[in-house]
């Protein structure tokens, strides 16, 4: 049974780069089959959905739009987890940061559903 | 990005009650659609994927129906751990978005 175990400050200060880290257990980063996901959540915002990494032969990465500029996923496959770092944060960027693996239908239509997600991370931009 | 839009906000029922929340996509997404229950200081659960295939462990009285930009939840009869917010996701394609939630109280 897959495990995502999330790790990283909760406090990080205005201008400052919000980095956290998700140990994947039970799985693999570099899996064929699956995408691994950031996701926040934050009473102005709702789920918000911020990105994926996926191994298909090599690596690919999607963003979302409304973070594109300041954002970037990464995977240490020696220690199967993936990272997740967001510079230049406001108090905006304040909400509970999830990692989720995405699931993809095998018949090879539609993107991905999020079967399993780490515990959330709560991470407050403030001076 | 595809707008979800979920309703009604918030929903009181009994135990035992049906119960069905309704997700409108502002495009359609064919039946790439999946639920999620969330509890308090918990991460979101996956409940349904593709419109209507039940996740493995998920109680058979959650089902799951719709296409294109009309879908619904149905909760056959209603238990009391069944109080949470449930969110509705469009997986048509990346950039995946959400619904604005569904709270429902027993």
């Amino acid at each position: 049974q897959v495990q995502l175990k999330q790790s990283g400050p909760g406090l990080v200060r205005p201008s400052q780069t919000l980095s956290l880290t998700c140990a994947i257990s039970g799985d693999s980063v570099s899996s064929d089959t699956d995408a691994w996901n950031w996701i926040r959540q934050s009473p102005s915002r709702g789920l918000e959905w911020l990105g994926r990494t996926y191994y298909r032969s090599k690596w690919y990465t999607d963003y979302a739009v409304s973070v594109e500029s300041r954002i970037t996923i990464n995977t240490d496959t020696s220690k199967n987890q993936l990272s997740l770092h967001l510079n230049s944060v406001t108090p905006e960027d304040t909400a509970v940061y999830y990692c989720a693996r995405g699931k993809f239908d095998l018949g090879g239509g539609g993107g991905s559903w999020f079967d399993s997600w780490g515990q959330g991370i709560l991470v407050t931009v403030s001076s | 990005d595809i707008q979800m839009t979920q309703s009604p906000s918030t929903l009181s029922a009994s135990v035992g009650d049906r119960v069905t929340i309704t997700c409108r996509a502002s495009q359609s997404i064919s039946i790439w659609l999946a639920w999620y229950q969330q509890k308090p200081g918990k991460a979101p659960n996956l409940l349904i994927y593709k419109a209507s295939a039940l996740e493995s462990g998920v109680p058979s009285r959650f089902s799951g129906s719709g296409s294109g930009t009309e879908f619904t939840l149905t909760i056959s009869s209603l238990q009391p751990d069944d109080s949470a917010t449930y969110y509705c996701q469009q997986h048509n394609s990346y950039a995946y978005t959400f619904g604005q939630g569904t709270k429902l109280e027993i």
